[in-house]
């Protein structure tokens, strides 16, 4: 089965400066996506990045990017000049590629409730 | 709005009692998942509908619980004889295809007391 594991609950940051999220995974599958989505305390869940694991280019929307490491199995999401409404809590999220049962459901990891000080 | 929509958006009730919840998912998106969020964790698969066919069901979702999605367009989540442990958010999501993005509703949160 796979895994997904968010080591830090909590992480700060000061506005305008970086912060790095961890996420690593466990999958024996060789197809498949990860994601991370962020959940403001008005609890509706918002798709922040989503990386395919046969490109080898980290993916980066904006002030968000990747840094994907598929022989680690380690998914980090960068956030660049913090800004207030990117406290939320984020999920770093699984799912297996395009075959076979299974290939739909999103695994989660426990998340990790992201501060920004001002 | 035209987002994925979850009635009601809180609901309390008492040990034992039946539930339901409704989803309307965003207009065409044939596909919805029903998640379910304990306070700490992160959300846990039930079960997935694609159009009115329910193709998967998590092992989480026992014999009290029951989802339908007649016609493709909403879906109800019911839960049967309540218990505790089922005090949970209840998350709904729909998507139009398999590869494109999943939009989560704002959940229904249950406290079972």
């Amino acid at each position: 089965a796979q895994t997904v594991t968010q080591s830090q609950p909590e992480m700060s940051v000061q506005e305008a400066e970086t912060v790095t999220l961890s996420c690593t995974y466990d999958t024996s599958e060789s197809d498949y996506y990860l994601f991370w989505y962020k959940q403001p305390p008005s609890r509706q869940m918002i798709l922040v990045i989503r990386q395919e694991a046969y490109k080898q280019q980290n993916a980066t929307e904006n002030r968000f990017s990747v840094n994907f490491q598929k022989a680690a199995k380690s998914f980090s999401l960068k956030i660049s000049d913090s800004q207030l409404g990117d406290a939320a809590m984020y999920f770093c999220a699984y799912r297996r590629g395009n075959s076979g049962a299974g290939s739909y459901q999103l695994t989660f990891g426990k998340g990790t409730k992201l501060s920004v000080i001002p | 709005d035209t987002g994925v929509s979850q009635n009601p958006r809180h609901k309390i009730t008492k040990r034992g009692q039946n539930v339901t919840f409704r989803c309307d998912p965003i207009s065409e998106h044939n596909r919805l998942y029903w998640y379910r969020q304990t306070l700490g964790q992160g959300p846990e698969f039930l079960t997935y509908f694609q159009n009115e066919a329910q193709l998967e069901k998590s092992r989480l979702l026992s014999d009290r619980f029951s989802a339908e999605r007649p016609k493709g367009s909403f879906s109800t989540l019911e839960i049967q004889r309540t218990e505790q442990g089922d005090s949970a958010m209840y998350l709904c999501a729909s998507s139009l295809g398999l590869n494109t993005e999943a939009f989560f509703g704002q959940g229904t949160r249950l406290t079972v007391v």
